[in-house]
């Protein structure tokens, strides 16, 4: 079993729509909880973190974790066709590693 | 403020050549960290590096890679003999000295071929 589990999509959605991304984990120890978007070819952008359970909003964007069913979820509110592209979670203990899903195909048709 | 810069972008190689990846973290991050990504697999770590030390290198393959991070001058990857396998996608990424290990920032990347 991966460590941290992500549906590789594709997720093709209307302009407009709200998205929602979801990760399930199995390491209790994780803290820190992060999101990045990646365009094809480029490096990962960091959109969001957020350390422990509870909501974090910026912008379209609203990051939740909760941590008893070891579960993140991203929401894109107004989705747009410049939002298409791989997001990934990623998650770290009290180290320093970031530990990866594998990424879900966004594509938001105009 | 730049951010965190990576080269070459484009690398190809023959099988037992030496390849060397190059990465500049932000201005004012201390701590890089390298990250492969092979295809359709997401990003692996590989090794954790702050200014003329090697935090941990778990996540380096145990023959043939190494990497360094001196005082003067970008971090570099090094992968010798290379084979196919060794094709993939090499990230960099920095973040802030102290606390700010969770804010990880990567670069562009660099291609890696092996022919």
């Amino acid at each position: 079993q991966k460590e941290v589990e992500q549906d590789p999509g594709p997720l093709s959605v209307p302009e407009g729509a709200i998205v929602s991304l979801n990760c399930t984990y199995s390491n209790s120890a994780f803290q820190y909880f992060m999101w990045y978007r990646q365009y094809s070819r480029k490096g990962p952008e960091l959109l969001m973190y957020t350390y422990s359970s509870g909501n974090k909003e910026d912008g379209r964007f609203t990051a939740q974790v909760d941590k008893s069913s070891k579960y993140i979820s991203l929401f894109i509110r107004d989705s747009q066709p410049s939002d298409s592209a791989t997001y990934l979670c990623a998650m770290m203990d009290s180290s320093y590693k970031l530990i990866f899903g594998s990424g879900t195909r966004l594509l938001v048709r105009p | 403020n730049a951010g965190v810069m990576q080269n070459p972008r484009h690398l190809v190689r023959r099988r037992g050549q030496e390849a060397r990846l190059r990465c500049s973290p932000m201005k004012g991050h201390s701590h890089v960290y390298w990250y492969r990504q092979l295809p359709e697999e997401g990003l692996k770590f590989m090794v954790y590096l702050q200014k003329e030390n090697i935090i941990d290198e778990s996540g380096m393959p145990k023959e043939r890679f190494s990497a360094e991070f001196p005082k003067e001058g970008p971090s570099i990857l090094r992968i010798q003999q290379v084979v196919r396998g060794d094709s993939a996608a090499y990230f960099c990424a920095s973040s802030p000295p102290s606390l700010g290990f969770y804010e990880q920032y990567f670069g562009p990347g660099t291609r890696l071929t092996v022919t």
